[in-house]
C-alpha cells in the first residue's frame, strides 16, 4: 500500500528551530513536496525535492533521502505566523499526490 | 486576480440531493484536481484532469462526477449525496510538468444530513 507518516503535532517556541519529519512509502517516485495549510485556509506551496540532499529557501529548508524513502522540513527562527499544519506528499509513479496527514505546529511565545 | 475559485463555500445538503461544486481557474493550466480533507485524514484525490476534454479517476472516486470541457472549469458532482461525503473539497490546478506545484482554491465546507 502507499502510506505517508509524520507526526500529528509539535510545539516549538518562537525564534527557535524545528524539525518536522516525513517518511513515505508509495508505488513509485517522482518527488516529495511539503505544503503550509492555515487553519480554515487551502494548503499553500513550500517545497519540492525529487534529488537527495537540503534545498533551503529562505527560513524554510526542505531534506531528502529517496534510498531511506525520508523527508524533513527545517523551520528556523520560528515566528507566530509560522503556526499551522504541515503537509507531506509523495508523488507516485501515476504522478499523483499521495498526502500526509499533516503535522500540527504550535507556536508558543 | 488570477487563481482559482470555488463555489459555494459552504453547504448544506439533506442525503439523497444532487449537488455541483463549481471549480474555475485563470492561470490557464493544464491539469485540475479535486481532493477532500477529512479531519486526521490527508488530502485524498477524488478525480482530475490532465487537460481539457480528459479526466481521470483518483483514490476515492465513487459518489461523484466530473467534466472538462473546457481549460478554466472542472465542477464535481455528487449525484445522490451521503452523510459519509459530508467534507471539506479542495479543487487544485497545476501547470504541466512534473515538478509544477498545485494551486488550491480556497474550499467548500460541504454538510450532508
Amino acid at each position: 500500500g502507499q502510506n505517508i507518516d509524520q507526526p500529528t503535532e509539535m510545539t516549538a517556541t518562537e525564534g527557535a528551530i524545528v524539525q518536522i519529519n516525513c517518511t513515505y512509502q508509495t508505488s513509485g517516485f517522482n518527488g516529495l513536496f511539503w505544503y503550509q495549510q492555515h487553519a480554515g485556509e487551502a494548503p499553500t506551496f513550500l517545497s519540492y525535492n525529487v534529488l537527495d540532499g537540503l534545498e533551503e529557501k529562505g527560513r524554510f529548508s526542505s531534506f531528502l533521502s529517496r534510498s531511506k524513502g525520508y523527508s524533513y522540513l527545517l523551520l528556523k527562527e520560528l515566528q507566530m505566523k509560522d503556526s499551522a499544519s504541515y503537509l507531506c506528499a509523495s508523488l507516485n509513479s501515476n504522478y499523483q499526490l499521495i498526502w500526509g496527514a499533516g503535522t500540527k505546529l504550535i507556536i508558543k511565545p | 486576480i488570477a487563481g482559482i475559485t470555488q463555489a459555494p463555500t459552504s453547504q448544506i445538503l439533506a442525503a439523497g440531493r444532487r449537488m455541483t461544486l463549481r471549480c474555475t481557474q485563470d492561470m490557464r493550466h493544464n491539469a485540475m484536481y479535486w481532493y477532500r480533507q477529512d479531519l486526521g485524514l490527508g488530502l485524498r484525490l477524488i478525480h482530475y484532469s490532465n487537460t481539457a476534454g480528459t479526466t481521470g479517476k483518483g483514490e476515492v472516486p465513487d459518489g461523484y462526477s466530473v467534466s472538462r470541457a473546457n481549460t478554466d472549469d472542472f465542477p464535481l458532482t455528487l449525484a445522490s449525496a451521503v452523510p459519509s461525503q459530508t467534507s471539506v473539497y479542495f479543487c487544485a490546478s497545476s501547470a504541466a510538468g512534473v515538478s509544477n506545484e498545485q494551486f488550491f482554491g480556497p474550499g467548500t465546507r460541504l454538510t450532508v444530513l
